[in-house]
């Protein structure tokens, strides 16, 4: 199993750009979730899924949007991209959302460079 | 508004030692806790983790000790190696948020001095 596989690693952007940053898992996992990372600060998160078909909001979720129509795919998109979206993006997974005390494997990670 | 927090920004050991790396945590609600380690370049790595209705749990040269009265979780590393070398996480899973979302403390850097 390749486990959670993110795409690009890294990318540069211009303000107002958009773009779409891809998660893919292969452990069949019904949980998925993006947080973004930034200096001096823990992972926060900004949104989240159940299962195919179902997605939520998380702590910081302004200016992205998700969607989950298979069970392996979550990307996440930048509308129009903001400096302040300059950040270290993870995606992670569980095999259940309502598996708690199981923990989540994370991808390597998706460096964005606003400018 | 509640969250995970580290007392040490940084810890610096010689290799061989052993390290202790400490978490405050201040949502009661709060029954899963996690240890994560972080390499420069990759994503969170899970280390071990433990329920609330435990005091201590071991792995492999790590221990995990739940301090519920006063919310406290540490994470001890035996013998530390170069390898453990990373920024570390706690993370907690709080029961009034449907336990949906892990909340992360800042990170602890290790350094581990040859």
């Amino acid at each position: 199993n390749a486990g959670v596989t993110q795409t690009p690693k890294f990318q540069v952007l211009k303000t107002g750009q958009s773009m779409t940053l891809q998660c893919a898992q292969d452990m069949n996992h019904e949980y998925m979730s993006w947080y973004r990372q930034d200096p001096g600060m823990g992972l926060r998160l900004i949104h989240y899924s159940v299962g195919a078909g179902i997605t939520d909001q998380g702590e910081v979720p302004n200016g992205y949007n998700v969607s989950r129509s298979t069970t392996e795919d979550f990307p996440l998109r930048l509308l129009s991209a903001a400096p302040s979206q300059t950040s270290v993006y993870f995606c992670a997974s569980r095999i259940r959302a309502s598996s708690y005390n199981s923990p989540l494997h994370f991808g390597n990670g998706t460096r964005l460079t606003v400018t | 508004g509640e969250s995970v927090g580290l007392h040490l920004p940084t810890l610096s050991v010689q290799e061989g030692d052993n390290s202790i790396i400490n978490c405050a945590y201040s949502n009661s609600a709060s029954d899963y806790f996690i240890w994560y380690k972080q390499e420069s370049g990759k994503g969170p790595q899970f280390i071990i983790d433990i329920r609330s209705n435990m005091d201590k749990r071991q792995g492999q040269r790590v221990t995990v000790l739940l301090n519920k009265t006063v919310k406290h979780l540490s994470l001890q590393i035996a013998a530390t190696q170069p390898g453990d070398s990373a920024v570390y996480f706690c993370a907690e899973t709080p029961r009034d948020t449907g336990r949906r979302a892990l909340t992360f403390g800042s990170g602890t850097r290790l350094q581990v001095q040859p």
